[in-house]
């Protein structure tokens, strides 16, 4: 059965500093895996979404990299704002036809 | 293009009580796919339609149920409430089933009293 986590549950950091997320995964045959954003009491943002035969996506300031042999990805965020305070979730997808499992998320606190 | 759309936004329901939750994909989109989150569980699948299909369902009791209608929209609806269905539903669309990028609308707040 496939677990997703995500350490630590909270970080906070101050602006300006580059951060990564870790999302760990048990089961190494992954689909793909999707990194999601969500802000207080809202629905969540899609941020980068990475196929099983990739190592790596880029968008912005956000690079997401994929090492199914370790059963790792990490989200690397670079000189943070502010604005990128939310709450980070990760997804894996086990097979084309199966469900999607997320962490528990984590909490991230830019300070000013 | 329209984002994905959840209504209501705020519900508030008594235990016994049944509520129905409606959610519309992005235009074209054809998989709808419904989640509860709450703080101690997180983010929990509940099922996923494609094509008026249930493809994929969670561990959620029977009271749990949905549809999926030939415009994609989809309903779901919870019989018989319990305190512990208060939650955040959210849906998410996807072009088709299968994997693809998932876009999730803001969710309905349902509390139980």
């Amino acid at each position: 059965k496939q677990e997703v986590t995500q350490i630590p549950a909270a970080l906070s950091v101050p602006e300006g500093e580059n951060l990564v997320l870790n999302c760990s995964f048990t089961d190494s045959a992954i689909y793909n895996l999707q990194w999601f954003r969500q802000d207080p009491g809202k629905g969540l943002t899609s941020l980068l979404l990475i196929q099983s035969s990739q190592r790596e996506q880029t968008s912005g300031r956000l690079n997401a990299s994929l090492d199914k042999s370790s059963g790792r990805s990490t989200l690397y965020i670079a000189a943070s704002q502010p604005g990128d305070s939310a709450t980070y979730l990760c997804a894996a997808n086990m097979n084309r036809d199966d469900k999607i499992i997320f962490g528990k998320g984590t909490r991230l606190h830019i300070l000013p | 293009k329209a984002g994905v759309t959840q209504t209501p936004r705020y519900l508030i329901k008594t235990r016994g009580q049944q509520v129905t939750l409606s959610c519309s994909p992005i235009s074209g989109h054809r998989s709808v796919s419904w989640y509860q989150q709450t703080p101690g569980q997180g983010l929990q699948f509940l099922f996923e339609y494609f094509s008026e299909t249930q493809r994929n369902k969670g561990n959620f009791p029977g009271r749990f149920s949905g549809r999926q209608f030939s415009n994609s929209r989809s309903e779901m609806n919870v019989s018989t409430l319990e305190l512990g269905d208060s939650a955040l539903y959210l849906c998410a669309s996807s072009w088709t089933t299968g994997g693809y990028e998932q876009y999730f609308g803001p969710g309905t707040r349902l509390t139980v009293t």
